[in-house]
């Protein structure tokens, strides 16, 4: 079985501030993990992944993401927010290999509100 | 351009009703999914497939039903035996690949009264 959560249901920072979203994980083997975005009344949108090697991850519009095996962790950063990233993020996770075929598994999401 | 359309964008049907949301991919991606969201339980998986002609259940696929005949074409219907069908429904594609992202779909929004 494999399982994400997202411990904050909402983050509030202001504009230029450093913002954090946070995720962990459990899974039977090596993950693949991944971050979404979604707008209001839009699909999600894929910002990054980790697959193997380096523990930083760079995506999309400025985000990054740091894996840590030992704390099970794959938290999303920016140095810096804009209030355009507002939204609803989501964290995903399916074990690297086997017959899962593509298959993820979601956490229920944190609502990001960036105040100018 | 090439992505997901979902159809329509807002959908309202009477409880006992069955009733279908079509997506289609220019992708030409073999993978197919179909996601539920519901405010503060994330996406749950309702169906996926890898091919044409073939599909599995997800974690959530009771009172929902699929076909895929055409690799761009994955239909969901929810028929009336779903007893909470309101929601915001989402289909996804990927290559299926290994670590390949999902590509979704703007959603449907269905209410049922």
């Amino acid at each position: 079985a494999q399982s994400v959560a997202q411990p904050e249901d909402q983050v509030n920072v202001a504009e230029g501030n450093p913002l954090t979203v946070k995720c962990t994980y459990s899974v039977s083997g090596n993950p693949y993990l991944f971050w979404y975005v979604q707008y209001p009344n839009r699909g999600l949108q894929f910002l990054l992944k980790y697959i193997t090697g380096d523990n930083l991850v760079k995506g999309s519009y400025g985000f990054e993401a740091e894996f840590n095996k030992s704390q099970t962790s794959f938290h999303l950063k920016k140095p810096s927010a804009l209030v355009s990233d507002s939204a609803l993020y989501f964290c995903a996770v399916r074990v690297a290999g086997g017959t899962s075929y593509g298959k993820l598994t979601f956490g229920q999401g944190t609502i990001l509100t960036v105040h100018p | 351009d090439g992505g997901i359309t979902q159809s329509p964008k807002y959908l309202f049907r009477k409880e006992g009703q069955n009733v279908t949301l079509s997506c289609e991919q220019n992708l030409n991606h073999d993978a197919m999914y179909w996601y539920r969201q519901d405010p503060g339980q994330g996406l749950r998986l309702i169906y996926y497939s890898q091919i044409v002609n073939d599909f599995q259940k997800g974690d959530i696929a009771e009172g929902y039903s699929v076909s895929r005949e055409k690799k761009e074409s994955f239909p969901l219907t929810v028929t009336s035996a779903q007893k909470n069908p309101t929601a915001f429904y989402l289909c996804a594609s990927s290559t299926g690949q290994g670590p390949s992202p999902l590509h979704f779909g703007n959603g449907t929004r269905l209410t049922v009264t």
